[in-house]
């Protein structure tokens, strides 16, 4: 089975505080994904990466930056939290482009 | 970006009742995809649909891909308890390299 792991579950940052959010897939997919997921909003895509060191902007990119080092690692950095950024954060890997994405468990982020 | 319109957005039904949930896009799509996402936890992918008109079954769901492939459905038959939680459509065009997914149906099961 596909397993993709979220470093955390949930995270309390204060206002201003660095955050990293690590993800890790273990079926050598190439394309690797940041949601966060808000009442009312649904899944919103923050970045994309389809390879090492590529990465793209998704559709919510504002405050945040992301780092693909290697394959199997995907981290989203939030540069200075914001009480705005308090969310669900999933995060996505798929074999190729449009085959199915598997997603973590996410990361209930609370900025205070 | 694309708009996948999702409904209904939550359904309240008796256990043992059948249920129906769809979504619509004004683009084609190439792929359709069905998840559910129990509270606190991320999607789990049901059933993936690749060609237009096909119909897949998991168990108790059954999901088509429509002819037009601007649409896809999504049944569930005899529900239990078990099924509650948020389903959610996610399709991708060939010309994105995402996904884009529907809001979302909210699934509430009555004993």
């Amino acid at each position: 089975d596909v397993k993709v792991t979220q470093s955390s579950r949930y995270l309390v940052k204060r206002t201003g505080e660095k955050v990293f959010l690590e993800c890790v897939q273990d079926m050598d997919h190439e394309n690797m994904f940041w949601y966060r997921q808000d009442p009312g909003l649904g899944l919103r895509l923050i970045y994309f990466s389809y390879d090492v060191k590529m990465k793209e902007k998704g559709d919510i990119p504002e405050g945040y930056s992301v780092s693909r080092e290697k394959k199997e690692r995907f981290s989203l950095i939030l540069e200075s939290a914001s009480t705005n950024q308090t969310s669900m954060y999933l995060c996505a890997s798929s074999f190729v482009t449009g085959a199915e994405a598997f997603f973590g468990q996410g990361t209930r982020l609370t900025v205070v | 970006g694309q708009q996948l319109n999702q409904s209904p957005q939550s359904m309240f039904i008796q256990e043992g009742e059948d249920v129906s949930m769809n979504c619509t896009s004004s683009s084609i799509f190439n792929t359709w995809l069905w998840y559910k996402q129990d509270p606190g936890e991320g999607p789990v992918l049901l059933i993936a649909l690749y060609k237009a008109g096909e119909l897949t079954s998991n168990g108790r769901l059954t999901a088509q891909f429509g002819i037009t492939r601007k649409d896809s459905f999504l049944n569930i038959s005899a529900s239990i308890p078990s099924d509650v939680g948020i389903y959610f459509c996610a399709g991708e065009s060939g010309s994105a390299r995402q996904l884009t997914f529907g809001s979302g149906t909210q699934l509430t099961v009555l004993p």
